[in-house]
C-alpha cells in the first residue's frame, strides 16, 4: 500500500535553516503537501507542490521534489521559536484523500 | 467565515458508552474525512465520504460509525466496541479527486474515564 516516511525528530538552533525530509511510494500522486500542527490543534496547510514541479519557494519555505527518488523536502530558512511544531508530509490524489507521514517534531534550540 | 468546525474540543466518556463527535464545514466541499491521531502514530484514516449519503471505511474503521446525510456534516460515533478510544480525533474536508488540499478542524480530544 501507499506509504509516507519521515524522521520523527529534528533539532536546530534558532536562526539556522531546518530541512525536513520525506519519502513516499505512490508515484501517481498529483500533489504533495506539507502541513504544520501546533500542540492541541488541527493541521494547517503550509505549502504544496504539483508533481511536475521540482521546486517551490514561498517566503521562508522552500519545497524540493525529486520525483525519480520519490523524495520531498521542506526547508525553513531562519528558523524561529514559532516554527516549533510537528510537520507532516502527505501525498494525495486518491479517493481516500491524503496519506500522511507520522510527522517530524521540529525542536528549536535557543 | 468559511471553515471546518469540530465540537466539543474535549470529551470524556465512560467505558461502555457511545459518543458522537461533531464535524461541520461551510466550505462547500464534497469530501470529508475522519482521522485518529495517537502519539508516534501520525494520522490514521477512520472513515471518509466523497459525496452525500455515501461513505467508505478507512484503515481503522472497527468500533466507529459515521453518517453523511448532509453535505456540511459528517459526525463520527465512537462505539463501545472500540477497545482503545482515547485519542485525538481530526476531521477534514476537501474537494473530490484529484484532491488539492485538505482543511482540518481543530480536533476533539476524547478520553475514556
Amino acid at each position: 500500500g501507499e506509504d509516507v516516511e519521515q524522521s520523527l525528530f529534528l533539532s536546530v538552533r534558532e536562526g539556522d535553516s531546518s530541512v525536513i525530509n520525506c519519502t513516499y511510494t505512490d508515484s501517481s500522486s498529483t500533489y504533495l503537501y506539507w502541513y504544520k500542527q501546533e500542540p492541541g490543534a488541527g493541521l494547517q496547510l503550509l505549502t504544496y507542490i504539483f508533481s511536475n514541479m521540482d521546486m517551490k519557494q514561498d517566503q521562508r519555505l522552500t519545497v524540493l521534489l525529486n520525483k525519480k527518488d520519490k523524495h520531498l523536502s521542506l526547508r525553513i530558512a531562519d528558523t524561529q521559536t514559532g516554527d516549533s511544531a510537528i510537520y507532516f508530509c502527505a501525498d494525495g490524489g486518491g479517493a481516500d484523500g491524503l496519506t500522511f507521514g507520522k510527522g517530524t517534531h521540529l525542536i528549536i534550540q535557543p | 467565515d468559511g471553515g471546518i468546525t469540530q465540537s466539543p474540543k474535549y470529551l470524556f466518556r465512560k467505558e461502555g458508552q457511545n459518543v458522537t463527535l461533531s464535524c461541520e464545514q461551510n466550505l462547500n466541499h464534497d469530501a470529508m474525512y475522519w482521522y485518529r491521531q495517537d502519539p508516534g502514530q501520525g494520522l490514521r484514516l477512520i472513515y471518509y465520504s466523497q459525496i452525500v449519503n455515501d461513505f467508505q471505511k478507512g484503515d481503522i474503521a472497527e468500533g466507529y460509525s459515521v453518517s453523511r446525510e448532509k453535505k456540511e456534516s459528517f459526525p463520527l460515533t465512537v462505539t463501545s466496541a472500540q477497545k482503545n478510544p482515547t485519542a485525538f480525533y481530526l476531521c477534514a474536508s476537501g474537494n473530490r479527486i484529484p484532491n488539492t488540499e485538505a482543511f482540518f478542524g481543530q480536533g476533539t480530544r476524547l478520553t475514556v474515564v
